[in-house]
Formats: structure tokens, sequence, C-alpha cells
């Protein structure tokens, strides 16, 4: 199975603050990796898909590259709605599998 | 919209069997593959099983392979999860999720918790 590496696995941050989240696959996956972010007791909502592509009605500050064995997820100007833990997730084949998970937490 | 309802479950003991099923609406369900995914508590996400929209493809995580079945009722709108020889590394919430364009899962249902206890 292919292995998803995220770091950091967890965070601490200001209001307005760039934040970077890496997920490393343990092979080629082209761009098939998407991300997705989860408040405590909620579902996980989808916020980029096929590397980069922002899903619909996800504020722009989101954005997300790379390709290969190396992604990131960068959130531009942190708001206070955005603390919540975020995933990568590889669909380039079964099983698909997740990153561990980067916690974001308010410094 | 795409609404998903997750229902069936619940306590069980080691050992024993449940069914999940997920009640799905506002889309042509015969059309789109769907998954299941689990949280056990306090930790990450774990994919678990994924059938292809006719039902001709399904594929397991290895943790569930050979105990877990998922199946679907393109007449009834309906996903479900057979899970088999249940463990006390079973217990999770699990979530019934569509797949949207590209191949990603796109709308996750609310999830039902089961919890595998003696």
């Amino acid at each position: 199975a292919i292995q998803m590496t995220q770091s950091p696995s967890s965070l601490s941050a200001s209001v307005g603050d760039r934040v970077t989240i890496t997920c490393r696959a343990s092979q080629g996956i082209r761009s098939d990796l998407n991300w997705y972010q989860q408040k405590p007791g909620k579902a996980p909502k989808l916020l980029i898909y096929a590397a980069s592509s922002l899903q619909g009605g996800v504020p722009s500050r989101f954005s997300g590259s790379g390709s290969g064995t190396d992604f990131t997820l960068t959130i531009s100007g942190l708001q206070p709605e955005d603390f919540a833990t975020y995933y990568c997730l590889q669909d380039y084949d079964y099983p698909w599998t997740f990153g561990q998970g980067t916690k974001v937490e308010i410094k | 919209q795409v609404k998903l309802v997750e229902s069936g479950g619940g306590v069980v003991q080691p050992g024993k069997s449940l069914r999940l099923s997920c009640a799905a609406s506002g889309f042509t369900f015969r059309s789109y593959g769907m998954h299941w995914v689990r949280q056990a508590p306090g930790k990450g996400l774990e994919w678990v099983a994924v059938m292809s929209y006719d039902g001709s493809k399904e594929y397991y995580a290895d943790s569930v392979k050979g105990r877990f079945i998922i199946s679907r009722d393109n007449s009834k709108n309906t996903l479900s999860l057979q899970m088999n020889s249940l463990t006390a590394e079973d217990t999770a919430v699990y979530y019934c999720v569509h797949i949207g364009g590209y191949n990603a899962m796109d709308v996750w249902g609310q999830g039902t918790t089961v919890t595998v206890s003696s």
C-alpha cells in the first residue's frame, strides 16, 4: 500500500498567518491527491482535489500544489474558522490511504 | 443536493457481526461509486472500502479484507457494509462517502458509531 507521510503532525499559528502542510507519498501518485479539513465531531470536508483544484465553495485562501511524491496545502491568511485537522488522501491506487493528519491550533 | 444518511451502528460483542446502511438521495445513485471511511476515537481517517457504480468492482483495506463486505442496491439507493468477526480495533465512526468529479470523495454522511466491546 502507498504510505502518505504528512507533516507536521500539529502546529500553532495566529490569525492571519500563512500555514503550510506537506504530504509525501511513498511512490509517485501523479496528481491524485486530495486535501480534507475536519472539525471536531464533524465529517471531513473536501478542500482540494487533483492536488491543486479548489473544491466549489472553498475560500481561495486555500491552495494546493505538487505532483509525483511531494504535495503542499497552503492557507494564506489563517482565519478563526480554519483551526481544524487537515488530512491528505491519495486516490491513485487502492487501497486509498490518508496521511496521519495535521492539527492546526491557535497560538 | 447530495445527502447521505448512515444507520445501523451500535454496540456489538467481539466476534459478532453488524450491518451498516447508507441511504442516498439528491443524486442519481446508480451512476456513482461509493466509499466507506472510518475513524477510530481520537485517531485519523482510514479508508475502508469502495464499490463501483454498478457493483461490478469492489476494493477493501487490508485491515478489513475477508471480514467486511460492501454492497449496494441501486433500486433502493442504498449502500451497505456487512461487518463480520468484529474486533475492538473496528470501533469507529463509519462514514458513507460519495465519489464526485476527478474521483474525489466530495460528500460525506454524518457517520454512524460502531463500538465493539464485551
